[in-house]
């Protein structure tokens, strides 16, 4: 069963619009991680934010947790070209991860 | 460093055939996992191994074994492949407790 469901399942902006994705997850978590994946490829860890954090930034990334709500935020700033992937949020608790679905980002020229 | 490389890339089965997909990390992580990527899903865990010799099963372990030969090497064998198995399979590896995972670049099955 999925834990984390992204929100939207689509996003398509334009370069250098700034781009939101949301989790929702379940049950209670040790922390909450971003990965992005290229099409045809692996997934690359983006950032991890504890649960004990509110707020983390990693160079155009910023991540919000909400532990009341169960959710958490992704925000992309100054999109780019090459930031086109999907995107996906996991729940880490009991030492294993669980998943969402995932968001497809598209950034247009 | 190489990181998690899987081997094949690419494998095409026939129903009831059998087949290994090797996954080794240079990065001496304690634990492994396999994973299975299906269209519109996210990741579903398959078995994991939260160090060497020990092995659990995840959500979707049916019709699948795993093998955790040491420290840097993690098989999922499919003994009798099915279409349902269909799927994109992916490595990980991550040092152990909470924390980033390391991903292989996938290996992609389709059974006929």
């Amino acid at each position: 069963s999925q834990q984390g469901e992204e929100d939207p399942q689509a996003l398509s902006i334009q370069e250098g619009e700034n781009a939101t994705m949301n989790c929702s997850y379940k049950t209670s978590i040790n922390n909450l991680q971003w990965y992005r994946q290229n099409s045809g490829r692996g997934l690359v860890h983006l950032i991890l934010i504890r649960s004990n954090e509110r707020e983390k930034h990693s160079g155009r990334l910023r991540v919000t947790l909400d532990t009341s709500k169960k959710s958490s935020s992704l925000l992309i700033t100054a999109s780019r070209a090459a930031d086109t992937a999907s995107y996906f949020c996991a729940t880490d608790s009991n030492y294993q991860l669980i998943w969402g679905a995932g968001t497809k980002l598209i950034i247009k020229p | 460093n190489a990181g998690v490389t899987q081997t094949p890339k690419f494998q095409v089965l026939k129903t009831g055939q059998s087949m290994t997909l090797q996954c080794a990390q240079d990065m001496n992580h304690n634990s492994m996992y396999w994973y299975r990527q299906d269209p519109g899903m996210g990741l579903r865990l398959i078995y994991y191994s939260a160090s060497e010799g020990t092995t659990d099963k995840g959500e979707v372990p049916n019709g699948y074994n795993v093998s955790r030969l040491n420290k840097r090497e993690f098989s999922l064998r499919l003994e009798s492949a099915a279409p349902s198995q269909t799927s994109v399979y992916f490595c990980a590896s991550r040092s152990g407790g909470p924390g980033e995972l390391f991903f292989g670049e996938g290996s992609r099955l389709t059974v006929l």
